[in-house]
Formats: C-alpha cells, structure tokens, sequence
C-alpha cells in the first residue's frame, strides 16, 4: 500500500541555521510530490511540488526539495531558517492511480 | 487572491446533535474536499466532490455525510455528534481533472469540539 512516512514529529532549530525536513513515500512508479505548510491558525499552503524534470525544485519563501528516487524521498531544505517558519509541515504524494496521501506532519519551532 | 471559506473557527456541540460545517470557494473550481486533522495522523480524507451533486467516499467516511447543491459550496454534515469526532475539520478545493497533480488550496479550517 501507499504511504508517506515524516520520521520527525518535532525539530527545534535556531533562527539562521539550515533547515532540512524529512519525507519518504512508499509507491511503486514516481509520484506526484508536495510539500504544504501550516501556520498556527491558518489552513495549509501549498510551499512546492514535483511532477516530472529537475529533481530540485524551489518552492516559496525561500525553500526547496529534492527528490531522490533512489531514496524514496522528497526532503524539504532551507539555507537559513526565520522565525517566521515555525509551522507545521506536511508532505503529500499523489499517485498514478488518482490517490492522494499526506504524511503526519513535521512541527518547526525557531528559537532566536 | 484564492479564497476557500469554512464558515465557522471553532464549533462547540453536544453529542447527538446535528452539525452542519460549510464551505465556500470562489475560484470556481470543479472539486472540493472534506479532510479531518488529527495529531499524529494528519489529514485524512472524510469525502470529495468532483462537481455538483456528485460525491466520492474517502478513506474515513463513517458518520459524515456530505452536500454539494451549489459548485462553490460543499457542506460536512455530522447526522448525529460523537465525541470522537472531536477534530481539527479542513475544506479543499481544486480544480478539474483528479486530485493528484492540481493543487488544493484549503480554509482556516474549523475546530468542533463535541461535548
């Protein structure tokens, strides 16, 4: 069966340092890959997404991802992360066969 | 700017009581979405609708059923309140052509606490 797997439930990191969030699928061709951000009270946005070309895609505010098909990953990266990203993060697969699962999300706090 | 409006942040209700979550987009898109958050699990799909009056179940349907009188509206209904359908409720919206390649953008949500 499909599946989305964020092994990290809650990082900590400190405002400037580098940021790199989790993900691994489960599917047997390639996916449709996303990641999408919450903001405390706010509903997702969608951060960027990967359907097919250049396995590094960059998204808004300033992220990007790579997808490692070897790997079965699509971990999302920031150089230097703000106080403003602390949210909680979700990635999402999309299947050939018209499915859609999202992972149990990654919660980000900053500390200054 | 899109916009996907769930009507109410937060609902208190008592058990047994029918509850009615509404949602409005107004991007004109063809397919809406009911997902249910949960710490630790994440959204999970309760149901979708692809166009007016049609409907699709999702992986966790039981207890909600779902209208779609209107493209820009689609409503959650909840026949008759648990407490274990205390949760975070999320609408989605995307438009035509299957729900893995077009983004979904979603509401605030709303948070029902049922007593």
């Amino acid at each position: 069966a499909q599946s989305v797997t964020q092994p990290d439930i809650h990082i900590t990191v400190s405002e400037g340092a580098s940021l790199e969030l989790r993900c691994n699928y489960s599917y047997g061709a390639t996916p449709y890959l996303f990641w999408y951000v919450q903001s405390p009270g706010q509903g997702l946005q969608l951060l960027l997404k990967y359907f097919s070309g250049d396995t590094l895609v960059q998204g808004i505010k300033g992220f990007e991802a790579e997808f490692k098909r070897s790997q079965s990953s699509f971990n999302l990266r920031k150089p230097s992360v703000h106080w403003s990203d602390a949210a909680e993060y979700f990635c999402a697969v999309g299947t050939t066969g018209n499915q859609f699962y999202f992972g149990t999300g990654t919660s980000l706090t900053v500390i200054p | 700017d899109v916009k996907v409006t769930q009507s109410s942040r937060y609902l208190v209700k008592r058990t047994g009581e029918k509850v009615f979550l509404e949602c409005v987009q107004d991007m004109d898109h063809e397919n809406m979405f009911w997902y249910r958050q949960d710490p630790g699990l994440g959204l999970r799909l309760i149901y979708f609708s692809y166009d007016v009056k049609m409907k699709e179940k999702g992986d966790i349907p039981e207890g909600y059923s779902v209208s779609r009188e209107k493209k820009e509206r689609f409503s959650l209904i909840l026949e008759s309140a648990s407490t274990n359908q205390t949760s975070m409720y999320l609408c989605a919206s995307s438009s035509a052509g299957g729900r893995v390649k077009n983004i979904q953008y979603f509401g605030a949500g709303t948070r029902l606490s049922v007593l």
